[in-house]
């Protein structure tokens, strides 16, 4: 079984800071990974994964995230916020693959503060 | 390429009734995916269609079903519908074969609310 779980329903973060959002995982195999950003009144977009590949994932629009398996965690990061990266942001993992099923954390909502 | 689409987008039921929702995947992909995401929580995995077969399934009751159509759209149907049911449904599709995953694309998702 897999599980995840994302410290923090709620981030707030001034324009120009830096983005983190936290993600732990539980997994009995060697999990893929997942961020997706959610705006409002639309589904989910991908912004990176873990394959097992490097550890240090580089996604879309900035975001990096780091794979630790000491820490079971996949923190996403941002150097440098924007207005637009206000959103919802859900941390996934599976077992099996990208298009598999797929278990998704509780969410957290980003709030950028001009 | 067209994206996955879903309609309607917003539905309003009655507590018993049935409804069917409906998904056109994204060109070229074969695997489609369901998923309930109630207010304010993650999404949850309903089942998966793989070549019109179900290929895993959620913990989701029997009430809960699907169909995966030769041109690869799909349908969620949920019947006796109880107010807890009330939720964004999002489908998503993929490419899978051959040893390659393309991973989801997503559609926007179908708003269904049980009164």
């Amino acid at each position: 079984a897999q599980s995840v779980t994302q410290l923090g329903s709620h981030v707030s973060v001034s324009e120009g800071a830096l983005v983190l959002l936290r993600c732990n995982y539980s997994s009995s195999v060697p999990p893929y990974l997942f961020w997706y950003v959610q705006y409002p009144n639309q589904g989910l977009q991908l912004l990176l994964k873990y394959t097992s590949a490097a550890t240090l994932v580089k996604g879309i629009n900035g975001f990096e995230a780091e794979f630790k398996k000491s820490e079971t965690s996949f923190h996403l990061t941002k150097p440098s916020a924007h207005m637009s990266d206000a959103a919802e942001y859900f941390c996934a993992v599976s077992l099996s693959g990208s298009a598999r099923q797929l278990t998704f954390g509780s969410g957290t909502q980003l709030t950028v503060l001009p | 390429e067209t994206g996955v689409t879903q309609s309607p987008t917003h539905l309003i039921k009655t507590r018993g009734q049935q409804v069917t929702l409906r998904c056109s995947s994204q060109s070229g992909h074969n695997t489609v995916s369901w998923y309930q995401q109630a207010l304010g929580q993650g999404p949850q995995f309903i089942f998966q269609y793989y070549r019109e077969e179900e290929n895993g399934r959620g913990n989701f009751p029997p009430r809960f079903s699907g169909l995966q159509f030769p041109n690869y759209s799909s349908e969620l149907n949920v019947n006796a519908l109880e107010l807890d049911d009330s939720a964004l449904y999002l489908c998503a599709s993929s490419l899978v074969g051959g040893g390659w995953d393309y991973g989801y694309t997503f559609g926007s998702g179908t708003r269904l609310t049980v009164v």
